[in-house]
């Protein structure tokens, strides 16, 4: 069955510190890897996507991610926290062609920030 | 260019009472997906539309809900009657690729009492 996990429900940083949002997903074909963010209030708004090609994938507001095949992982990454980062994150997969043609998320991570 | 319209922005209503939910996609997008976001239960797909004609409703809760699109700029989720474990944010979305690549709308907060 297809499914998105992203373990960790809430995360605490400093501002300035560095930032891993972790993802695995389970899926029968070669899924489109995407991650949203979700400040207080909002919709959601894309910050990246993953189709092919190199897997290191840079997005808006200082995020990348990395799709790593053998591990089914798409972690999101930021060198360098600012307290506006402070919001939830979901990670979701796609269909890459046919099959399956929903997008599925993940429970999300919350990611709160210290001055 | 507009983002995905959503009115109203917040909803309080009475257990009983019909509710309308808008949605105004993105111009040119071809694909309008509707959400419900809880606590409990995260980010579930009610419903999706392509080019104005359901696709998949498996995810509408129950005969409740009813979701039509009649043009291509306009999409309404009505709830009747509604009920306090409807009380959710509704989130509508548009895409021109399919189900990747959604822009999400800044969603309706409903309240039933």
């Amino acid at each position: 069955a297809q499914s998105v996990t992203q373990p960790d429900i809430h995360i605490t940083v400093s501002e300035g510190a560095s930032l891993e949002l972790r993802c695995n997903y389970s899926y029968g074909a070669t899924p489109y890897l995407f991650w949203y963010v979700q400040s207080p209030g909002q919709g959601l708004q894309l910050l990246l996507k993953y189709f092919s090609g190199d897997t290191l994938v840079q997005g808006i507001k200082g995020f990348e991610a990395e799709f790593k095949r053998s591990q089914s992982s798409f972690n999101l990454r930021k060198p360098s926290v600012h307290w506006s980062d402070a919001a939830e994150y979901f990670c979701a997969v796609g269909p890459a062609s046919g099959g399956y043609n929903k997008l599925i998320f993940g429970a999300g991570t919350r990611l709160a920030v210290h001055p | 260019d507009a983002g995905v319209i959503q009115s109203p922005r917040h909803e309080v209503t009475e257990m009983g009472q019909e509710v309308t939910l808008r949605c105004k996609p993105i111009s040119g997008h071809d694909y309008l997906f509707w959400y419900r976001q809880t606590m409990m239960r995260g980010l579930e797909l009610l419903i999706y539309f392509n080019n104005n004609v359901p696709i998949d409703d498996s995810g509408m809760p129950e005969d409740r809900f009813s979701a039509k699109m009649p043009n291509a700029s306009f999409s309404t989720l009505k709830i009747q009657p509604s009920e306090p474990r409807d009380s959710a944010v509704y989130f509508c979305a548009s895409s021109y690729t399919g189900p990747n690549e959604q822009y999400f709308g800044p969603g309706t907060r409903l309240t039933v009492t």
